[in-house]
């Protein structure tokens, strides 16, 4: 059974404080992982993809990367408008209809 | 841009009403799903398809159903609303590369 844990659950930073969001994971056959930012009350938007281990993404303060077992969201120099709910999925070569498995999500909150 | 939306950002229903939630999503894309979003639960898959008059269940597919009879269109559908059916609803597409893209959510309330 694929499985997805985010660490930790919940992540004080103060403005400029950078950090990593871990996501471990235990697929058969990673076809591709997912980050996700969800703001309270909202649909999850999409980040990056991540394919293979070694593979970086970069988007504004945020970089994703991969290796075997884990991804890592490395936030750079947060700011508060990057307070929000940061979810990881997976999703395993031999899935039929492209499901996605989903962690519990971090909660971040960048203070001023 | 991706675009998914739904039909309500906010439901209140009564128990035992027949509830419909509507999702539409203009890129073509062949796979749509149905979560459902609850404090400490996470995402749980309800139902997904991978072509029009296609479904498959997912995780927690008891008490819903669903209808796809156009493509860019998938519902969700409550036979009869609980109380424990009281969630935030939320629908997806599959991009090429796989990546789910999410409308913005449907909070639904069962009094």
């Amino acid at each position: 059974e694929d499985q997805v844990t985010q660490s930790p659950e919940a992540l004080r930073l103060q403005e400029g404080e950078s950090s990593s969001l871990n996501c471990s994971y235990t697929v058969s056959g990673l076809r591709g992982l997912f980050w996700y930012r969800q703001d309270p009350g909202k649909g999850p938007e999409f980040l990056f993809t991540l394919y293979s281990a070694g593979e970086e993404k970069e988007k504004e303060r945020l970089k994703a990367t991969l290796t075997k077992k884990e991804s890592f969201l490395h936030i750079t120099a947060p700011k508060p408008e990057d307070s929000a709910t940061y979810l990881c999925a997976v999703q395993a070569g031999n899935n039929a209809g492209n499901m996605l498995t989903f962690g519990g999500g971090t909660r971040l909150m960048v203070k001023p | 841009d991706v675009k998914v939306t739904q039909s309500s950002r906010y439901l209140v229903k009564r128990t035992g009403e027949k509830v419909f939630l509507e999702c539409v999503q203009d890129m073509d894309h062949e796979n749509m799903f149905w979560y459902r979003q609850d404090p400490g639960l996470g995402l749980r898959l309800i139902y997904f398809s991978y072509d029009v008059k296609m479904k498959e269940k997912g995780d927690i597919p008891e008490g819903y159903s669903v209808s796809r009879e156009k493509k860019e269109r998938f519902s969700l559908i409550l036979e009869s609303a609980s109380t424990n059916q009281t969630s935030m609803y939320l629908c997806a597409s599959t991009g090429d590369r796989y990546e789910q893209y999410f409308g913005p959510g449907t909070r639904l309330t069962v009094t």
